[in-house]
């Protein structure tokens, strides 16, 4: 089972609204991350945890807030977007952080700012 | 930084190959993977090399790694129309196996 889930695949939500993603796997990966995709994009990276600890904030805004509440989920909590935050938003685990050890993505979010 | 380049578009009929090529600069990485994106989905990973590695099959999927020119490629034996999608290959490097650096995508057609 190599697979990644995420809910809501879909969300629209206003500037002054609080909502949450999430993504859950059960292979055992004590690696995880948080990518932003925009159209016609390659993913950007976000955060990683690794064995339920932050091990990588890419310089992302305070309105973005990830939590690892154990090590099958990973959430991410969004608080007063912009529009410009609009984008899908994708979950990726790995065995851990040593090398070699390949990443496997979810089906995303797709996320409309309003 | 590290730049990993990719053709744009690639067109090709039914059942022919296609040959999708990456290009990048820095030679200190160890894997390199091909991961393929369908329309509003996430990305589906293909496969992978390491970078000691000349070449890698896997069924209709073959993977060429020419260290010297930093040069990578997929190719797609007989290619399907459900092939068609976003290739993005990507980068990792000893020591930050979580940074992944991708490739600019580069977008399939199958035409019948």
């Amino acid at each position: 089972d190599t697979e990644v889930t995420q809910t809501p695949k879909h969300l629209v939500m206003g500037m002054t609204n609080k909502k949450s993603l999430k993504c859950e796997q059960h292979m055992g990966h004590r690696a995880m991350y948080w990518y932003k995709q925009k159209a016609k994009k390659p993913p950007e990276l976000m955060f990683v945890y690794s064995y339920e600890k932050l091990s990588i904030n890419e310089s992302v805004p305070s309105r973005f807030s990830p939590e690892c509440p154990n090590s099958s989920l990973l959430n991410l909590h969004l608080h007063a977007l912009q529009p410009e935050d609009s984008a899908l938003y994708l979950c990726a685990s790995s065995q851990d952080l040593a090398g070699g050890n390949t990443q496997y993505f979810g089906p995303g979010t797709r996320l409309l700012v309003l | 930084g590290e730049d990993v380049e990719q053709s744009l578009f690639l067109s090709v009929r039914e059942g022919d190959s296609s040959v999708i090529n990456c290009t990048y600069t820095d030679s200190s990485s160890t894997y390199l993977y091909w991961y393929k994106q369908e329309p509003g989905a996430g990305l589906q990973l293909l496969t992978y090399i390491f970078s000691n590695m000349d070449m890698k099959q896997d069924q209709r999927l073959t993977v060429l790694l020419n260290k010297k020119d930093k040069h990578l490629s997929l190719r797609i034996a007989d290619t399907q129309t459900g092939d068609s999608a976003i290739y993005f290959c990507a980068e990792s490097f000893t020591g930050t196996a979580s940074k992944l650096t991708f490739g600019t995508g580069t977008r399939l057609q199958v035409t019948l």
